[in-house]
């Protein structure tokens, strides 16, 4: 199962909007429902940003939110905020009962 | 408080093998199942495997197959990940992160860092 792939880096300056997106295969992200974004500050434990595509766990901010076309997802920054530098990695449920992650973007707010 | 907390850090031989625990507590530990995944130092996510908590039934990432274990204790509501013929590359952090029931990882461990090296 090759891993999802996301760009290595995104920026925005503060009060912007960035997008970060997430291709696989209709054997993963096509084809499931199930892309979920996680955020990482280094050194500490992924949080769960949406899942299922589009939804938001509670206390994660509207400003997070998710979209899928084809083999491709999304995560979409609006109103950027310094604290909204971190690393973002995408997953999706695979053929096969597995799951696959994205190689990671790394956010900067400039 | 629903929470999981993982075993300390180990420092292991290449050919060793490592057993990494994770304890669930805050809710029933049998509804919800749990992933392993693994981080290399600078590295990306990795998917490593799943167990049902509730029958014991697992699935491994095809990498890991015929190397990793993972087993669950109900009485302690422990989940635990045994890595066999450890190289180099297993260097990494290893996270246990409960399935949310929405194929997403919705509360992680703190992460256990495994070192191999002579």
């Amino acid at each position: 199962q090759s891993a999802l792939t996301q760009p290595p880096s995104a920026s925005g300056s503060p009060g912007q909007s960035v997008t970060i997106s997430c291709t696989g295969t209709s054997s993963d992200v096509g084809g499931y429902n199930s892309v979920s974004w996680y955020q990482q500050y280094p050194g500490k434990a992924p949080k769960l940003m949406i899942y299922e595509v589009t939804k938001r766990p509670s206390g994660v901010p509207d400003r997070f939110s998710g979209s899928k076309s084809g083999n491709t997802a999304s995560l979409t920054v609006s109103g950027l905020q310094a604290d909204d530098e971190a690393d973002y990695y995408c997953s999706s449920h695979a053929a096969g009962d597995n799951w696959v992650f994205g190689g990671g973007t790394k956010l900067t707010v400039l | 408080q629903v929470q999981l907390v993982q075993s300390g850090a180990e420092v292991k031989k290449p050919g060793a093998s490592v057993k990494v625990s994770c304890m669930a507590s805050g809710y029933t530990f049998t509804t919800y199942f749990i992933h392993w995944v693994r981080q290399a130092p600078g590295q990306g996510l990795e998917w490593m495997g799943i167990i049902r908590p509730g029958g014991g039934s697992t699935r491994f990432a095809q990498r890991f197959q015929g190397r990793v274990t993972m087993t669950r204790d109900t009485s302690t509501t422990t989940v635990s990940m045994e890595l066999s013929s450890l190289r180099s590359e297993d260097t990494a952090v290893y996270y246990c992160a409960r399935d949310n029931s929405g194929w997403a990882f919705d509360l992680w461990g703190q992460g256990t860092l495994v070192t191999v090296s002579s």
